[in-house]
């Protein structure tokens, strides 16, 4: 299978600070997906990015896919993006199956 | 609010009991998914269906079933569980294999 590695593990930060986060892969990924995990476990998807750049609000995240990496980045941090951020691909020989990094904890305190 | 609803919400049940997951999904996709997320452990893929077709069974044991009746459905049956099976159960949609897919909010299982 295809290895993700998210980076850093656990972040946190003031309101208002920026950050990035960043998803390394083993291998060529398509489809790949930034999601948000919220306490109650739901997964919020942020972007479907399988190259180049994107953004939402105060979100946006680049992916390089010759590099096999992607980063999310946060601006102006607020308590609600508190949760765990997964990052996640798949490749096309097995369509349809997400590999999934181990997240990234971000604490935001006020 | 999501396209994908998933029922129970949380779960206990015994080694010895049987129970059924439920996912339905609003979106109109076609190929919709089990993963399971265990404690300190990154989300796993389950099974996949396509068209109603499984297309993908990840090893998972006997002991959980899968069923898709029709698009919009997909469910999993439980029997004969270990407390290692304890965990959170996410189902998933798309339209088509390729694309980007969409989670409920998950079950929350606990096996005593």
């Amino acid at each position: 299978g295809i290895q993700v590695e998210q980076s850093p593990p656990d972040l946190i930060l003031q309101e208002g600070a920026n950050s990035t986060l960043r998803c390394n892969f083993s291998d060529s990924v398509n489809n790949l997906q930034w999601f948000h995990q919220n306490p109650w476990g739901q997964l919020i998807n942020l972007f479907y990015i399988p190259s180049g750049t994107k953004q939402n609000g105060r979100l946006s995240a680049t992916t390089v896919a010759t590099e096999r990496y992607s980063l999310l980045y946060i601006s102006s941090s607020q308590t609600t993006d508190s949760g765990v951020y997964f990052c996640a691909g798949d490749r096309g020989s097995t369509l349809g199956r997400l590999y999934f990094g181990r997240g990234t904890q971000l604490t935001v305190w006020p | 609010e999501t396209g994908v609803t998933q029922t129970p919400r949380h779960l206990v049940m015994g080694m010895t009991n049987k129970k059924s997951l439920k996912c339905e999904q609003h979106l109109g996709h076609n190929a919709m998914y089990w993963y399971k997320q265990s404690a300190k452990k990154p989300l796993e893929l389950m099974f996949v269906y396509s068209l109603e077709e499984r297309v993908e069974n990840n090893s998972v044991p006997s002991r959980f079933s899968p069923e898709c009746p029709n698009s919009s459905h997909l469910f999993l049956h439980l029997h004969t569980l270990q407390p290692e099976d304890s965990a959170l159960y996410l189902c998933a949609s798309s339209q088509g294999l390729a694309l980007e897919q969409y989670f409920g909010p998950g079950t929350r299982l606990t096996v005593t």
